[in-house]
């Protein structure tokens, strides 16, 4: 099962930042944030991971708490095209194993 | 741009029949994954292949499932006999070593009528 829980469903106004929150209180020590994202009809692509300190790339920021139990990924200027399915994973690293989908949140990005 | 491939992109077929669905790797990528995606189960692991050889296939049944991988550049899904509850996106992702970063491929559409 899923270790996380997300909103089913959010919007954001194109050109905004979308937040989007994941609760993961029971994760382990040696356990990491994964997110995916899934545009409709497509595979689910990989976006970001972290384990305790903030991460950013060119497609995201991923926010952790300091308990570890909640984080939040940020979309900085959401666009049509961010519109799709969010899915926050939790595993340890680099085990290479199988990604636990939860039923992620939709996002719909709206002009 | 390297990028999963999987075929067919469709496949409608009757109860009963044989389906085979292939997937070709990222080249150089040695972990194989297969996952189905329903409206009711979700996103689920049907098996997962590390140099060809088979890791774990507990999410995948038994009885009319079979997953192999020829060789490196090839992994195959066969279902026989389907059913219509077998309905479903496949899709295929690799992965280089033990690094957790998933290519997914797009899938297949199987509807078994």
């Amino acid at each position: 099962d899923a270790k996380t829980t997300q909103p089913p469903s959010m919007d954001c106004a194109e050109g905004r930042a979308a937040n989007l929150p994941c609760n993961h209180s029971t994760i382990s020590g040696n356990e990491y944030v994964y997110w995916y994202r899934q545009i409709h009809s497509q595979g689910p692509q990989y976006i970001i991971h972290g384990l305790k300190n903030n991460e950013t790339n060119e497609m995201a920021s991923l926010i952790i708490t300091e308990d570890r139990k909640s984080s939040t990924l940020i979309l900085p200027h959401a666009t049509l095209r961010d519109t799709a399915v969010y899915y926050c994973i939790v595993r340890v690293y680099n085990q290479g194993g199988k990604l636990i989908f939860g039923q992620g949140t939709e996002l719909s990005v709206k002009p | 741009d390297a990028r999963v491939t999987q075929t067919p992109r469709h496949k409608v077929t009757e109860m009963g029949q044989e389906v085979t669905m292939r997937c070709q790797p990222i080249l150089g990528h040695n972990t194989v994954f297969w996952y189905r995606q329903t409206m009711m189960q979700g996103l689920e692991l049907l098996a997962y292949f590390r140099n060809r050889a088979p890791l774990d296939d507990s999410g995948m049944p038994k009885d009319r499932f079979s997953a192999e991988m020829p060789d490196a550049t090839l992994a195959t899904l066969k279902i026989q006999p389907s059913e219509p509850r077998d309905s479903a996106v496949y899709f295929c992702a690799s992965a280089q070593g033990s690094t957790d970063t998933q290519y997914f491929g797009p899938g297949t559409r199987l509807t078994v009528l």
